[in-house]
């Protein structure tokens, strides 16, 4: 079946403007998360959703970040007045319920020159 | 959740069996020992996870530690896909910490 799809695979942007990443969960799923990798490191937490709630929204690292899930499926997240320090690969994950497996999507490159 | 330590880079062969460990000496005992591996320019998957008895599945096998302050990834057969980045992750299973935190992980090469 269809995994975890991200939208898009890469983004270049300038500094200052607004970004949206698109995460398609698998069908069925209820919790969704949103993790960013910077070069080098492992992933890092930003946002848990269990149906369209934000259960966890601690990693988000400042008010410039905020993640959407209005329907219990799709998530974007957002990111205003972007800064070159948000470079990184933002991945997006699913899983049945809270504490089962998660899977993973591809990522979307984002570059903020 | 607990601390896990992994040495940053291991190296093997082709078609030979690959030991990769991990130390948690501060585990709890509601914690579950997960491993997730990220090839290259793909996202993170799921592997294997435990709690306390040795666990097995297609992919690699799980030994656990009696006292359960370590834990070792079991690759039985190693292939050129196998290389990628193994990350040893504790997740408990009562408090239900649904994030998954992950470390530096171990960059394992295969060697042809």
């Amino acid at each position: 079946g269809a995994g975890v799809s991200q939208t898009p695979s890469n983004k270049v942007t300038e500094k200052g403007k607004y970004v949206e990443l698109r995460c398609d969960p698998i069908s069925g799923h209820t919790a969704l998360y949103w993790y960013r990798q910077s070069l080098g490191q492992g992933p890092e937490f930003l946002i848990y959703f269990q149906g369209t709630g934000a259960a966890d929204d601690s990693g988000l690292p400042n008010d410039r970040f905020f993640a959407v899930r209005p329907e219990g499926s799709v998530s974007t997240l957002k990111i205003q007045r972007t800064e070159r320090g948000d470079s990184a690969v933002y991945l997006c994950a699913s899983s049945e319920r809270g504490l089962s497996e998660q899977f993973f999507g591809p990522g979307t490159r984002l570059t903020v020159l | 959740d607990a601390k896990t330590t992994q040495p940053n880079s291991m190296e093997s062969n082709e078609e030979e069996p690959v030991h990769l460990p991990c130390n948690h000496s501060t585990i709890s005992g509601t914690d579950y020992i997960h491993w997730y591996r990220q090839l290259p320019s793909q996202g993170p998957e799921y592997v294997i996870h435990g709690l306390t008895s040795n666990v097995n599945n297609r992919m690699a096998s799980l030994a656990i530690a009696e006292d359960r302050k370590s834990s070792t990834l079991i690759l039985h057969r190693a292939t050129l896909r196998d290389a990628a980045v193994y990350y040893c992750i504790l997740r408990d299973g009562i408090q239900g910490a649904q994030k998954l935190v992950f470390g530096q992980g171990t960059r394992l090469t295969i060697n042809p």
